[in-house]
C-alpha cells in the first residue's frame, strides 16, 4: 500500500529556532496535509496543500507541496513552548476523501 | 460547535468482551472515518462510510464492525476484544466534495484491553 515516510521519529531544538520536516512518498498525491496532535487530542489540521510548487503559509508554518507530487515540507519559525507535539503529514489521492498518514514527527522545545 | 464527538474517551476491557465505540458530528459531512493510533506508528484506517447505509474496509478492518444508519452516526464495534486491539481509536469526518476538503477528527477513544 501507499506510504508516508517522516525522519527522524524525534526532534529536539530550542525555542526560537526554526525547524523543517519533511515527507516523503514513492507515490503521487493529489492533496498533501500537515497535522499537529496535542497530547490526549485528535489531530488538528495546521496547512492543505492542493497544487504541485504550491507554497502557503498559516502564521509561523510554512509547507511546501514538492514539485514532484511525491513529497512536502513543513517549516516552523521562531519556535515556541506550545509547538511541541506530534506533526503528521497526510496525503490524498482523490479516492473517497481517504487519507494516508506518515509515523508522524514528536517535537520538543527546550526553553 | 461540537464538531466530532466521540464517546466514551477512556474504556478498559476484557479480552473476549465486546463494546461499541460511538462517534457523531454535527457537521452534516457525508464522509466518515475510523482510524487506530498505536505509538510511533501512525494513523491506520479501520473503516469508512461515504453516505449513510455505505460503508466499506480501510487499512486494518479485521476484528472491527461498523454501521452508518444516519449522516450522523458512525459507530464501531469491537465483538471479541483481543490485547491487540489496545490503542487510541480517531474518528474524522469530511464533506466528501469534489474539491478536497480536509479530515476533522474527534478527540479519541482510549481503549486498553486486558
Amino acid at each position: 500500500g501507499q506510504q508516508l515516510n517522516q525522519s527522524p521519529q524525534s526532534m529536539f531544538i530550542q525555542e526560537g529556532e526554526d525547524v523543517s520536516m519533511n515527507c516523503t512518498s514513492s507515490s503521487i498525491f493529489n492533496t498533501w496535509l500537515w497535522y499537529k496532535q496535542d497530547p490526549g487530542e485528535g489531530p488538528v489540521l495546521l496547512i492543505a496543500l492542493y497544487k504541485a510548487g504550491e507554497l502557503t503559509s498559516n502564521g509561523r508554518l510554512t509547507a511546501q507541496f514538492g514539485i514532484t507530487r511525491k513529497d512536502s515540507f513543513l517549516n516552523i519559525s521562531a519556535s515556541i513552548p506550545s509547538d511541541v507535539g506530534i506533526y503528521f503529514c497526510a496525503g490524498n489521492t482523490g479516492a473517497n476523501s481517504k487519507l494516508t498518514f506518515g509515523k508522524g514527527i514528536t517535537l520538543s522545545v527546550r526553553p | 460547535n461540537a464538531g466530532v464527538t466521540q464517546t466514551p474517551k477512556f474504556r478498559i476491557l476484557k479480552i473476549g468482551q465486546s463494546m461499541t465505540l460511538q462517534c457523531t458530528q454535527d457537521m452534516n459531512h457525508n464522509y466518515m472515518y475510523w482510524y487506530r493510533q498505536d505509538p510511533g506508528m501512525g494513523l491506520k484506517l479501520i473503516y469508512y462510510s461515504v453516505g449513510a447505509g455505505i460503508t466499506d474496509k480501510g487499512e486494518v478492518p479485521n476484528g472491527y464492525n461498523v454501521s452508518r444508519s444516519t449522516t450522523e452516526d458512525f459507530p464501531l464495534r469491537l465483538e471479541l476484544a483481543a490485547p491487540s486491539q489496545t490503542s487510541v481509536y480517531f474518528c474524522a469526518s469530511t464533506s466528501g466534495q469534489l474539491v478536497y476538503q480536509p479530515q476533522h477528527f474527534g478527540d479519541g477513544t482510549r481503549l486498553s484491553i486486558l
